[in-house]
């Protein structure tokens, strides 16, 4: 099974500052990395797949960067809305998620 | 406007049978992979298995085979987790997803069918 690691687990950051999230996976899974983020109460959203292509309607100050096991999800200038948890997810073999970025405001 | 549209939450005993839906509109129900997702209380999300409403080719995450059951009926556009025996430590939010491919992301998400076991 693949081990996805996600980095930190919370990371605090102010409004209109950049926010880089970490997430490692334990073999290569190619480009097969997605993210997703989830608001309470809600279910989870589709961000990035393909570890670097948004998903329809993403605003483009969302980017994914990475292949292989290392994996970089950034906001560029967060938003009030994009306070959230964050999870990457490989779909190379099966479908694993890492544990998940809290992501709040400083 | 793809959809799924869960069914409604649920409180069941230990030892009791439970089958959750999700109804899918404004795509093909029959072309895309439906795959289900559990979210325990204050944790993350974990992929329990996945089924091709096409032909009901059906996989399991090895976490939960044995203990679920994931069908389809294609002609109401329709999928469904089953528990035959739930336990405590079943209570979740179970969540649907819609996926391109077997081992593709969930583009369009259920609402979420919270499902509390409890004696």
């Amino acid at each position: 099974e693949i081990v996805m690691t996600q980095s930190p687990a919370t990371l605090s950051v102010s409004p209109g500052e950049r926010a880089t999230l970490s997430c490692r996976a334990s073999q290569s899974v190619s480009i097969n990395l997605a993210w997703y983020q989830q608001k309470p109460g809600q279910a989870p959203r589709l961000l990035i797949y393909g570890a670097s292509t948004r998903a329809t309607g993403i605003p483009p100050r969302f980017s994914g960067s990475g292949s292989g096991t290392e994996f970089t999800l950034t906001i560029s200038s967060l938003q009030s809305e994009d306070f959230a948890v964050y999870y990457c997810q490989q779909y190379n073999n099966w479908l694993n998620f890492g544990q998940g970025t809290k992501l709040e405001i400083k | 406007e793809v959809q799924l549209v869960q069914s409604g939450a649920e409180v069941k005993k230990p030892g009791e049978s439970l089958k959750i839906s999700c109804k899918g509109s404004g795509y093909s129900f029959t072309s895309y992979w439906i795959g289900w997702v559990r979210q325990m209380p204050g944790k993350g999300l974990e992929w329990m298995g996945i089924i091709y409403p096409g032909d009901s080719d059906t996989r399991y995450s090895p976490s939960f085979q044995g203990h679920i059951t994931i069908s389809a009926d294609k002609s109401i556009s329709t999928a469904y987790l089953q528990w035959s025996s739930l336990k405590a430590s079943d209570t979740a939010m179970y969540y649907c997803a819609r996926q391109g491919y077997s081992s593709s992301p969930g583009d369009y998400w259920g609402q979420g069918t919270l499902v509390t076991v409890s004696s």
